[in-house]
């Protein structure tokens, strides 16, 4: 069973640091894109980044942009968002979510149960 | 940045009736190189994650009912529901997935009627 697992999520004051993790398993993590999908308590989903299946593509939304850094490791499985100078406003559920190929540029077909991010003193 | 709307915000559908929902990106996201739409349809319903029901604006993901459909190029795109079931109630979302920032429209919130 394709599966993607988030790990990392908790509180946080303003201005800190968090590392989300995901771990995937059931299919040949190597060979697709990953992405993070956020989505603030009761609102809409709001996209935050995205990287190759190699790593060599990676895209961020500009509200994330110099604070957020996307990762992947495909020898343990597992894709990564560091989040740095964290902000109310990065409150939320982020979701990790797989592409349909290797490309950045494809939709989202397997999504994880999220983990929770509170930015709050 | 492509900016998606969607509409209705919301509706009310009785069961076993038609829904539609339309989504509008504020450029094409259509790619004339191998002529398809960027544009992804999900389901979410509360307390799960989004769950992809549609891409290429009209290819229907692996195991989804086929009372599910997408259509439309450009900017402007549809989902329907043919025959609404009391499982389809949730809030879905259109995703442009052609250029970053690879947004998400807003979500239109499907009730029973």
């Amino acid at each position: 069973e394709v599966q993607l697992l988030e790990s990392g999520g908790g509180l946080v004051q303003p201005g800190g640091s968090l590392r989300l993790s995901c771990g995937a398993s059931g299919f040949t993590f190597s060979n697709y894109a990953l992405s993070w999908v956020r989505q603030a308590p009761g609102k809409g989903l709001e996209w935050v980044s995205v990287i190759r299946n190699s790593g060599s593509e990676i895209f961020y939304a500009e509200s994330v942009k110099g604070r957020f850094t996307i990762s992947r490791d495909n020898s343990k499985n597992t894709l990564y968002l560091q989040m740095n100078s964290l902000r109310a406003e990065d409150t939320a559920v982020y979701f990790c979510a797989k592409g349909l190929s290797a490309s950045c540029y494809d939709a989202l077909d397997v999504w994880g149960q999220g983990t929770t991010v509170s930015v709050s003193s | 940045d492509i900016v998606m709307t969607q509409s209705p915000d919301s509706l009310a559908v009785s069961l076993g009736e038609r829904a539609t929902i339309n989504c509008k990106s504020s450029q094409s996201v259509l790619y004339s190189s191998n002529n398809k739409n960027y544009l992804g349809w999900y389901q979410q319903k509360p307390g799960q994650p989004p769950k992809l029901l549609i891409y290429w604006a009209s290819s229907r993901q692996s195991g989804v009912p086929d009372r599910f459909s997408g259509s439309g190029s450009g900017a402007d795109f549809t989902l329907t529901i043919s025959s609404l079931q009391a499982e389809d109630v949730a809030i879905y979302y259109c995703q442009q997935y052609y250029s970053s920032p690879f947004t998400f429209g807003p979500g239109t919130k499907v009730d029973l009627k």
